[in-house]
């Protein structure tokens, strides 16, 4: 199969920025995602992309496209405690349905 | 609570028993999914429905694994003599025909076989 590829680890100072990387592998991918996952718990939609854009800006969260790089990037403004949690990225696979998934970057906000 | 609920969200169990686990997709979601997670992994598809009809099966869908929507509405998952190896979080998620593909999750059914 494909495989979505993250770094496993990013520290960041609270109030600091934090940039997710992801790099994908289908190039037919139409649109690509971002998830958080809180211990224990379910994945919380964050954010998501259509392919023909390279930019989408959501209030603190900037996510960018390389589509020639099949790079994926999630930018978190003023990064607080609370964003401490694991990032996935995801992409709809060959099916059309279901979601691919990189194996998560787990992301510490220290004060 | 309009989200996605799977129950129980904890399961213990000793190998070799049956488990069942439910989930209820978001009112009017056609389409719902179900994953599995290890530690230390993303969520791994394992088999997706349209409205009642079961249209993808994951190669780790082994055959103790089975799946039902029978109207549509809330879907089962039950594993047949459970494994040391099916621990993990078991995720539904859904979303509807019509959208940009975005899923979304239920809080998970943490199992444990013992």
């Amino acid at each position: 199969g494909e495989d979505v590829e993250q770094s496993l680890f990013l520290s960041v100072r609270e109030g600091d920025s934090s940039v997710i990387n992801c790099t994908y592998t289908d190039s037919s991918s139409t649109y690509l995602y971002w998830y958080k996952q809180e211990p224990g718990a379910g994945l919380q939609l964050l954010t998501y992309i259509f392919s023909n854009m390279d930019m989408k800006q959501d209030q603190r969260l900037t996510v960018l496209l390389n589509k020639k790089d099949k790079h994926l990037s999630l930018r978190i403004a003023d990064t607080q405690t609370g964003d401490s949690a694991i990032y996935f990225c995801a992409e709809i696979s060959n099916s059309g349905y279901a979601l691919n998934f990189g194996k998560g970057t787990s992301l510490l906000v220290t004060p | 609570d309009t989200g996605v609920s799977q129950d129980p969200r904890h399961k213990i169990t000793k190998r070799g028993q049956n488990v069942t686990f439910r989930c209820d997709p978001i009112s009017e979601h056609n389409r719902l999914y179900w994953y599995r997670q290890t530690l230390g992994q993303g969520p791994e598809f394992l088999t997706y429905f349209q409205n009642e009809a079961q249209l993808e099966k994951s190669r780790l869908l082994s055959d103790r694994f089975s799946a039902e929507r029978p109207k549509g509405s809330f879907s089962t998952l039950e594993i047949q003599r459970t494994e040391q190896g099916d621990s993990a979080m078991y995720l539904c998620a859904s979303n509807p025909l019509a959208g940009e593909g975005e899923q979304y999750f239920g809080p998970g059914t943490r199992l444990t076989v013992t």
